[in-house]
C-alpha cells in the first residue's frame, strides 16, 4: 500500500541549529516528492519538490531535500534554522499516473532562542 | 502567478445542513482534487475528478458527499448532511495536463466549522 512516514512528531531545534526532517514512502517505483509547510491556521506552501534528476533538491526559503531511493526516503534539511522556520511540515508523495498525493503525519517544528 | 482560489474562506453551519465549498483551479487545468485536514491532523485526500466524472474517492467521500464542475471554471464540494465531524481545513488542489507534470497547487483552504 501506498504510505509516507514522518517518523518524528515533533522536533526541536535551536536557533541557527541545522535541521533534518525525515520522511520514508512506501511505494514500487519512482514517486513524485514533495515537502510542503504550513504555519499555524494557514494553507500549504511548496518548499521543494523531485520528479526526476538530481536526486539533491533545492527549494525556497533555504530548504534543500535529499532523494535516496535505496533508502525509499527523501529528507529535508536546513543548514541554519531561523525562529520563523517554527511550522508543520509536511512531506508528501505523488504518482505516476495516480490522482492524489499522499501526505505524512507532518513533524511540527520548534524552534528554541 | 497563476493560483487556486477558495471561497468562503471561514463556513460556520449547522449540524444537518447542506454546504458548499468552491473552488477556481488554474485555467488550464484538467485534474481538480479534494482533500481534508482535520484540526491537528494530516492532511487526508477525498477526491479527484478529470473529464467531468470522478476519478478516485476515498472511503471518507462516502454519499453525503459530492462534486461538480458547473461552468467550466468553478469546482465544487457538497456535504449534503453535515455531521460534526466534517469541521475541518477543505483543500482544493488543480494539476495540469502534462504526463509527466504530478505537482498539484493548492489553494488556501476552506475552514468549515460545524456547530
Amino acid at each position: 500500500a501506498q504510505s509516507v512516514t514522518q517518523p518524528d512528531i515533533h522536533i526541536t531545534v535551536s536557533e541557527g541549529a541545522s535541521l533534518e526532517l525525515r520522511c520514508n514512502y512506501s511505494y514500487g517505483a519512482t514517486p513524485y516528492l514533495f515537502w510542503y509547510v504550513q504555519s499555524p491556521g494557514q494553507g500549504l506552501q511548496l518548499l521543494l519538490k523531485y520528479f526526476s534528476g538530481d536526486t539533491l533538491v533545492q527549494g525556497i526559503k533555504g530548504f534543500e531535500a535529499e532523494f535516496k531511493r535505496s533508502q525509499s526516503s527523501f529528507n529535508l534539511r536546513k543548514p541554519s534554522v531561523h525562529w520563523s522556520d517554527a511550522a508543520e511540515y509536511f512531506c508528501a508523495v505523488g504518482y505516476t499516473g495516480g490522482f492524489k498525493t499522499i501526505f505524512g503525519a507532518g513533524t511540527r517544528l520548534f524552534v528554541k532562542a | 502567478e497563476p493560483e487556486v482560489t477558495q471561497t468562503p474562506s471561514h463556513q460556520v453551519t449547522q449540524m444537518g445542513q447542506e454546504v458548499i465549498l468552491r473552488c477556481v483551479p488554474i485555467s488550464n487545468h484538467l485534474y481538480f482534487y479534494w482533500y481534508r485536514q482535520i484540526l491537528g491532523q494530516k492532511v487526508e485526500f477525498l477526491v479527484s475528478f478529470y473529464n467531468n466524472e470522478i476519478s478516485e474517492k476515498s472511503e471518507i467521500f462516502d454519499d453525503q458527499f459530492s462534486v461538480e464542475r458547473p461552468d467550466g471554471s468553478n469546482f465544487t464540494l457538497k456535504i449534503r448532511s453535515t455531521k460534526l465531524e466534517d469541521s475541518a481545513m477543505y483543500f482544493c488542489a488543480s494539476r495540469g495536463s502534462g504526463s509527466s507534470d504530478n505537482e498539484q497547487f493548492f489553494g488556501p483552504g476552506t475552514r468549515l466549522t460545524v456547530l
